[in-house]
């Protein structure tokens, strides 16, 4: 079976701080991944994705992550914390059954 | 956003009103799916269709939830008759492969009184 864990329900950094957020996941079979951000009051919208080709992806906004087989892996990084991050944030995998696995989320706090 | 369109965005119903869920994909797309979002139970997955056939609808929570997916533009998803458990964020998805991640809809906000 198939699961995607996000390792901390809340970050907190300051405004042009790193950041970094967890995941991990299980699958049985090289998995696709994606990274979702979710603003307040609005939908969810994709940040990048990972389906075996490079394993650092670069998504929008400055965020990249970096699949790690060994390390079961697919972290979400940003050199430099900007307000507008503010968000939820979801790590995803792509079951084999056509569903997505969402993890439980990561909500980023940026402050001044 | 713009691949799926949701209406409405907000509604505000009396409980044991009936209460109907839009969705419009853009074409394109193999699979629909339909979410439901709380702070208690976050997302949760209420049922999908593939090629306009429900597939799971294994998280439909009660007989009250309804949806159909008539063609391949359009969805809807009723709740009949409503309570105020229900009330959460109800988002649309698309996807043309699981590999492409899904577009989702802005969200319809459901509050039942």
């Amino acid at each position: 079976a198939q699961s995607v864990t996000q390792l901390d329900s809340h970050v907190s950094v300051s405004e042009g701080t790193p950041v970094l957020l967890r995941c991990n996941y299980s699958s049985s079979y090289s998995p696709s991944l994606f990274w979702y951000v979710q603003h307040p009051n609005k939908g969810l919208q994709l940040l990048l994705k990972y389906t075996s080709a490079a394993t650092l992806v670069k998504g929008i906004n400055g965020f990249e992550a970096e699949f790690k087989k060994s390390e079961t892996s697919f972290h979400l990084t940003k050199p430099s914390a900007h307000m507008s991050d503010a968000a939820e944030y979801f790590c995803v995998g792509a079951g084999n059954t056509g569903k997505l696995i969402f993890g439980q989320g990561t909500t980023l706090q940026v402050k001044p | 956003d713009a691949g799926v369109i949701q209406s409405p965005r907000h509604e505000v119903t009396e409980m044991g009103q009936e209460v109907t869920l839009r969705c419009k994909p853009i074409s394109g797309h193999n699979s629909l799916f339909w979410y439901r979002q709380t702070m208690m139970r976050g997302l949760e997955l209420l049922i999908y269709f593939n090629n306009n056939v429900p597939i799971d609808d294994s998280g439909m929570p009660e007989d009250r939830f309804s949806a159909k997916m008539p063609n391949a533009s359009f969805s809807t998803l009723k709740i009949q008759p409503s309570e105020p458990r229900d009330s959460a964020v109800y988002f649309c998805a698309i996807s043309g492969h699981p590999n492409y991640g899904y577009t989702f809809g802005s969200g319809t906000r459901l509050t039942v009184v």
